[in-house]
Order: C-alpha cells, then sequence, then structure tokens
C-alpha cells in the first residue's frame, strides 16, 4: 500500500532561523497537499500542489512539488512563534483518490 | 457557512461497549473521509464516502463500520471497543475526491 514518509519527525528551531520539512510517498501522485495542526486543534488545510516540479509560496512558506511527483518540501524561513504546530503532508493517489498522511513534523520555536 | 461539525466532542466508554460518532460536512461537500490519529501520529485513514457509496477503506478490522446518508452527513461506528481504539477520531470533508480537505474538531475518544 501507499506510504508517506516525512522527515524530520521533530524541528526545534531558533526564532529567526530556517528550516525544511522534506515529504516522500512510495507511489506516485495525483497531488499533495499540506496541513497544520495546532496543539490540541484539528489539521487545516495549507496548499495544494499538482503539477510535476510546481513551487508555491504563502509568504514565509514554500512548497514544492517532486519532478517525478513522488516528494514534496516545506520551507519555512525566519520562524516565528505562530509557526508552532506540527506540519503534515499529505499524498493523493489518483486511482483512488485516498489522501495518506505522513507522520508530521512537530515543530517547536525557542524565542 | 457552518465548517464541518463533529459529534459529540468527547466520549468515554468501557471496553467492549459500543460507540457511534457523527458528521456533517460543509453544505455542497459530497465527499466525507474517517481518520484516526492517535497522539503524537498522523490521521490514519479509516474510510471514503462519496456520493453515499464507499470509495476506500483503510487498514482497520470489521468492528469499524461506517456510512453516508442522502444528506451527505456519516456515521462512524466501532464495536466491541478496545483500549487502543482511544484516539482522536476526524471527519474530513471535500468537495471532491481530488480537492482539500476540511477537517471537523473531532471527536477525542478515551476507552477505559
Amino acid at each position: 500500500g501507499q506510504q508517506v514518509m516525512q522527515i524530520p519527525q521533530y524541528q526545534h528551531v531558533q526564532e529567526g532561523e530556517d528550516f525544511t520539512t522534506y515529504c516522500n510517498s512510495s507511489t506516485t501522485l495525483s497531488n499533495i497537499q499540506w496541513y497544520k495542526q495546532r496543539p490540541g486543534g484539528h489539521p487545516v488545510f495549507l496548499i495544494q500542489l499538482v503539477k510535476s516540479g510546481e513551487v508555491k509560496k504563502q509568504k514565509r512558506l514554500t512548497f514544492q512539488f517532486g519532478e517525478a511527483k513522488k516528494n514534496s518540501s516545506l520551507h519555512i524561513t525566519a520562524t516565528q512563534t505562530t509557526d508552532v504546530g506540527t506540519y503534515f503532508c499529505a499524498g493523493l493517489r489518483s486511482n483512488d483518490y485516498k489522501l495518506s498522511f505522513g507522520a508530521g513534523t512537530t515543530v517547536t520555536v525557542r524565542a | 457557512d457552518a465548517g464541518v461539525t463533529q459529534s459529540p466532542t468527547h466520549l468515554i466508554k468501557t471496553r467492549g461497549q459500543h460507540v457511534t460518532l457523527r458528521c456533517s460536512p460543509i453544505s455542497g461537500h459530497k465527499s466525507v473521509s474517517w481518520y484516526q490519529q492517535v497522539l503524537g501520529q498522523g490521521p490514519q485513514f479509516i474510510f471514503q464516502y462519496y456520493e453515499k457509496e464507499e470509495r476506500g477503506r483503510g487498514n482497520f478490522p470489521d468492528r469499524f463500520s461506517a456510512r453516508q446518508f442522502p444528506n451527505y452527513s456519516s456515521e462512524l461506528n466501532v464495536n466491541a471497543l478496545l483500549l487502543g481504539d482511544s484516539a482522536l477520531y476526524l471527519c474530513a470533508s471535500r468537495s471532491d475526491l481530488n480537492t482539500e480537505a476540511f477537517f471537523g474538531q473531532g471527536t477525542r475518544l478515551t476507552v477505559v
């Protein structure tokens, strides 16, 4: 079955620094989606990438979809305390439209 | 417009009991999916329904079942509860099968 792997599991960042979280799928994806879950909350949709090699930006967040549509990354610049939470990638398969989540990267920020 | 609503928000059950969780999707959304999230892990796919038909099932035992009603709301049923079923159960609503998911607040189930 499809597996979506995410690294690192934890990311401890000094405020103002940059970091990247990576996502890899064992199968080719129709699209990949990114979600953020704050402590005690539910996953909230951030963005969807559909095209091979696609890059999208949301303010300090940059999302990339790999050329083979099997991997993705999220890069955050100048980390702020508001970035605290767990970031999940979720891969969508085209044959059954099952959205499979990675284990997430939990981000903590040192002020 | 109301978002995805789930009920109840919290639930405590004893081993062997049965539980029914409910979800109302965003108005106009035809797809509902159920996920189980154990603390520290990502949401694990349980079921997907689209236009009232089951369109996918995750790796969960037959104790788990679900259905989608004509108004697109959905129920998740779990029989013969085990301690390991304790988790946050999330319902996700999508307008179509290839679009983003909108999650409800979840039902926190504790089995004692």
